[in-house]
């Protein structure tokens, strides 16, 4: 059972557009959501979290936001460059146990 | 800030050998790590958490004769494949939590395995 769905599974941007990635839930227990980014043949690398206490974060381009009665979240990616090419992972956990989304290859175009 | 560190980045053995991955929390303490496989372009599939100073916790499906988890110290977890077949080459990555069961999670590089 799939516990976080992620779409879209590829995305394509122009270069200054916005990316937005979106995930969906199942647990109501989970109580953090992160955000990775992964580069080829790289462990992923965290880029933002955020915790159901609030329904927006930011930081500097990405800002994630969250609506805990819909069970969803998104990361955005404002002014989108070739350099944010990668593929972003969603997750959502409780204590130890994390489940991470499929994953979203976005390719920037320049 | 935390960095976990995975060594070797790339190993290539010989079918019927027994690899060891390191995966080392370089800046802070980590009583519990985690040991996930990434298939090309698709997630990551945890297999088990590592526990400071007792067994490793496996996920269904996950060979623990095959996948041996040792964590000895709290900064030190280590993945070892053992008799290694074709099937097991795959991108390993280790994990850790910074601050306990509800602190950040960071990864390391990553350990590409291929066996011949």
């Amino acid at each position: 059972q799939q516990q976080v769905k992620q779409s879209p599974q590829s995305l394509i941007v122009q270069k200054g557009g916005i990316s937005i990635i979106n995930c969906a839930y199942e647990n109501t227990a989970f109580d953090y959501f992160p955000w990775y980014q992964q580069f080829p043949g790289k462990g992923p690398a965290l880029l933002i979290a955020i915790r159901p206490d609030v329904s927006e974060k930011k930081e500097g381009r990405f800002t994630i936001s969250f609506n805990k009665s819909a069970k969803q979240f998104s990361l955005h990616i404002m002014d989108s460059q070739p350099g944010d090419s990668a593929t972003y992972f969603c997750a959502a956990s409780k204590g130890n146990d994390m489940r991470f989304g499929a994953g979203t290859r976005l390719t920037v175009k320049p | 800030g935390a960095v976990v560190s995975q060594h070797p980045s790339r190993v290539i053995c010989k079918s019927g050998t027994s690899v060891k991955i390191e995966c080392r929390s370089l800046d802070f303490q980590a009583t519990t790590m985690f040991w996930y496989r990434q298939f090309p372009k698709q997630s990551l599939m945890l297999m088990a958490t590592s526990n400071e100073g007792s067994k490793a916790t496996y996920e269904q499906g996950v060979e623990k004769d095959k996948f041996l988890i040792n964590h000895a110290s709290l900064t030190l977890s280590t993945l070892t494949v053992t008799s290694a077949h074709p099937e097991d080459s795959s991108f390993y990555i280790c994990s850790a939590r910074v601050g306990g069961s509800t602190g950040e999670l960071f990864f390391g590089e990553g350990s590409r395995l291929t066996v011949l």
